[in-house]
């Protein structure tokens, strides 16, 4: 149980494109999505927090406008990278929780990796 | 905010041996310390985790301490095996909120 899965695996687009990566937790209800990233041989950063049905918390120095989530449902949360450029490049992987008990676990996916060209 | 510092940034063992991994933490009010595995072109897995009231916990070849008034834990593997080797990366958060990683540890367990 507790799956978490990501699409797509990855991506390759041109720069200037808009890329939608999605994050679904299969068995159960997700309250909570988090979204990371992480660049190559280096650990993960929390871009945003996800809860359904409200506005993403971005975290500091991550642009809002850039990086669009969208968590409609308690099983599904989409992250849209606008206008890519080179440097977004990464590997994104998303997280979500069941919101139940006060230490609930993070269930990660397995990652995009996002190449702009 | 909470920053974690982890060490080392590689390790390797010889199969069989034991493997340790350090990670320090400056939030005094994380009280959530999870331990992933993440192998390569994959999302990390949880493999083991504690919480602050717990000092130990042991899962088979796998236990990671804490002292929360030094404010560090560690992860120990016994017994090594080459499936052992990828990149182990600590964490802290309060009630696992807010999740902070360290920078990551590559192990490598040669046979």
């Amino acid at each position: 149980g507790a799956v978490v899965s990501q699409h797509p695996s990855w991506v390759i687009c041109k720069s200037g494109t808009s890329v939608k990566i999605e994050c679904r937790s299969l068995d159960f209800q997700a309250t909570t999505m988090f979204w990371y990233r992480q660049f190559p041989k280096q650990s993960l950063m929390l871009m945003a927090t996800s809860n359904e049905g409200s506005k993403a918390t971005y975290e500091q120095g991550v642009e809002k406008d850039k990086f669009l989530i969208n968590h409609a449902s308690l099983t599904l949360s989409t992250l849209t990278v606008t206008s890519a450029h080179p440097e977004d490049s990464s590997f994104y992987i998303c997280s979500a929780t069941t919101g139940q008990g006060r230490y609930n676990e993070q269930f990660f996916g397995p990652g995009t990796r996002l190449t702009v060209l | 905010g909470e920053n974690v510092e982890q060490h080392p940034s590689t390790l390797s063992v010889q199969e069989g041996d034991s493997a340790v991994i350090k990670c320090t933490y400056s939030d005094s009010a994380s009280n959530y310390f999870p331990w992933y595995k993440q192998e390569l072109g994959k999302g990390p897995q949880l493999i083991i985790d504690i919480r602050s009231n717990v000092g130990e916990k042991k899962d088979q070849r796998i236990a990671v301490t804490l002292n929360k008034t030094a404010k560090h834990f560690s992860l120990h593997i016994t017994e090594t095996q080459p499936e052992d080797s990828a990149v182990y990366f600590c964490a802290a958060s309060i009630d696992n909120n807010d999740m902070r990683f360290g920078a990551g540890t590559r192990l490598t367990v040669k046979p």
